[in-house]
């Protein structure tokens, strides 16, 4: 199985500052790779897919890069909408994975 | 609008089955593959398995012995079969659905229903 480690786990910042959330995959993941957003009590809701798309309706203050192994989310100017735990995926191997999690709060 | 909406049982005993409908509208499941995933209370989530537009499955091997996903696409309903429960198999059960954009093979979770909370415990 992919493992797929994300890091920090936790992530506390101002509003309007910007925040970067890394996700590592255990291999060459080939840039397909999803990040979610789940507010607290709701399902979660993609943000980007294959990396670097922005998903239907998502802010532009939302972008993804990377490649291979390494891939980060950036959020710019933070919102207190925000407020969410932020999952990487990655979907080019059975089976899919999750990483474990970003919790972000507004400090 | 695409939506999907899970539903079942809360509360299940410690070696029984779990029986979970997912019902789809706003597109065909002959066209979109659907998945389950799962999330433990306040932790991570994790795929269980996927039934795709074609019919075919694909199964975690952590779960597949014990996992069943099938489909009534009349009836724009796909449906989770997981036996011998354990208190572990407690958490939020999701569908959701794949979709991949025209020039990629890989298909990731574009909308996902709003989940049903299951409790494993005698």
């Amino acid at each position: 199985d992919i493992q797929m480690t994300q890091s920090p786990a936790s992530l506390s910042a101002s509003l309007g500052e910007t925040v970067t959330i890394e996700c590592r995959a255990s291999e060459d993941i080939y840039s397909n790779l999803a990040w979610y957003q789940q507010k607290p009590g709701n399902s979660p809701q993609l943000l980007i897919y294959d990396a670097n798309s922005l998903a239907d309706g998502v802010p532009s203050r939302f972008s993804g890069s990377g490649s291979g192994t390494q891939y980060s989310l950036k959020i710019n100017s933070l919102q207190s909408e925000d407020v969410a735990s932020y999952f990487c995926q990655q979907y080019n191997n059975y089976p899919f994975t999750f990483g474990s999690g970003t919790k972000l709060e507004i400090k | 609008q695409v939506q999907l909406e899970e539903s079942g049982p809360g509360l299940m005993q410690p070696s029984e089955t779990l029986s979970l409908t997912c019902t789809v509208s706003g597109f065909s499941l002959t066209s979109n593959g659907v998945g389950w995933v799962r999330q433990p209370l306040g932790k991570g989530l994790v795929w269980m398995g996927t039934i795709w537009a074609g019919g075919s499955t694909n199964y975690n091997s952590a779960v597949q012995s014990r996992l069943s996903i099938s489909r009534d696409t009349s009836k724009s309903q796909v449906f989770l079969k997981m036996n011998s429960l354990q208190p572990e198999d407690t958490g939020t059960y999701y569908c959701a659905r794949h979709d991949r954009p025209h020039n990629n093979w890989a298909y990731y979770f574009d909308y996902w229903g709003q989940g049903v909370m299951v409790t494993v415990s005698s």
